[in-house]
């Protein structure tokens, strides 16, 4: 199994951009969500799914879309970047939303 | 509100050493306890968690503890190794049903002296 897999890496984008962050896992988890990390904090939970088709928002939603249209994927969506946005993505899985969770390897993003 | 937060931020401690992370939570509610490790660059790791009805769990060379009553958790390495040093955070989790989330504490640096 390849686990929670992320891409890219790495991105830059330039205020207004839009941009789609991808995650993808092969466990079989219903419970997904995307969390940000920024210097000195921990991480904070933006939006999560307890199953395709199904959303809602976490801690800090503004700016960022996400849809659930298949168990293996939650995308991520920036529509229009901007410099607070900069930080590291990373999104997880797990079998509930009470169970560990497994994440991603993240992805860096910097928004000039 | 609610919180999940760390004494200290950096851990120093000399290898062969135990080491011991806290953290306290101020969620009373709170029934599931996990913590993580994460190494530079990479995604949070799992190391171990503890559900409310326990107030210890033991895995290999890590120990956690759960005091409900001054709601403290804490991490216990034994015999800490260089492949020790990441940053760890503690994790609460409300159990509210679907809505469940995990709230992370911002996390503690170990670094571990040859």
């Amino acid at each position: 199994n390849a686990g929670v897999t992320q891409t890219p890496k790495f991105q830059v984008l330039k205020t207004g951009q839009s941009m789609t962050l991808q995650c993808a896992q092969d466990m079989n988890h219903e419970y997904m969500s995307w969390y940000r990390q920024d210097p000195g904090m921990g991480l904070r939970l933006i939006h999560y799914s307890v199953g395709a088709g199904i959303t809602d928002q976490g801690e800090v939603p503004n700016g960022y879309n996400v849809s659930r249209s298949t168990t293996e994927d939650f995308p991520l969506r920036l529509l229009s970047a901007a410099p607070s946005q900069t930080s590291v993505y990373f999104c997880a899985s797990s079998y509930s939303p009470l169970g560990s969770q497994f994440f991603g390897p993240g992805t860096r993003l910097t928004v000039l | 509100g609610e919180s999940v937060g760390l004494h200290l931020p950096t851990l120093s401690v000399q290898e062969g050493d135990n080491s011991i992370i806290n953290c306290a939570y101020s969620n009373s509610a709170s029934d599931y306890f996990i913590w993580y490790k994460q190494e530079s660059g990479k995604g949070p790791q799992f190391i171990i968690d503890i559900r409310s009805n326990m107030d210890k769990r033991q895995g290999q060379r890590v120990t956690v503890l759960l005091n409900k009553t001054v709601k403290h958790l804490s991490l216990q390495i034994a015999a800490t190794q260089p492949g020790d040093s990441a940053v760890y955070f503690c994790a609460e989790n409300t159990d509210t049903g679907a809505n469940s989330k995990l709230t992370f504490g911002k996390g503690i640096t170990l670094s571990v002296r040859p």
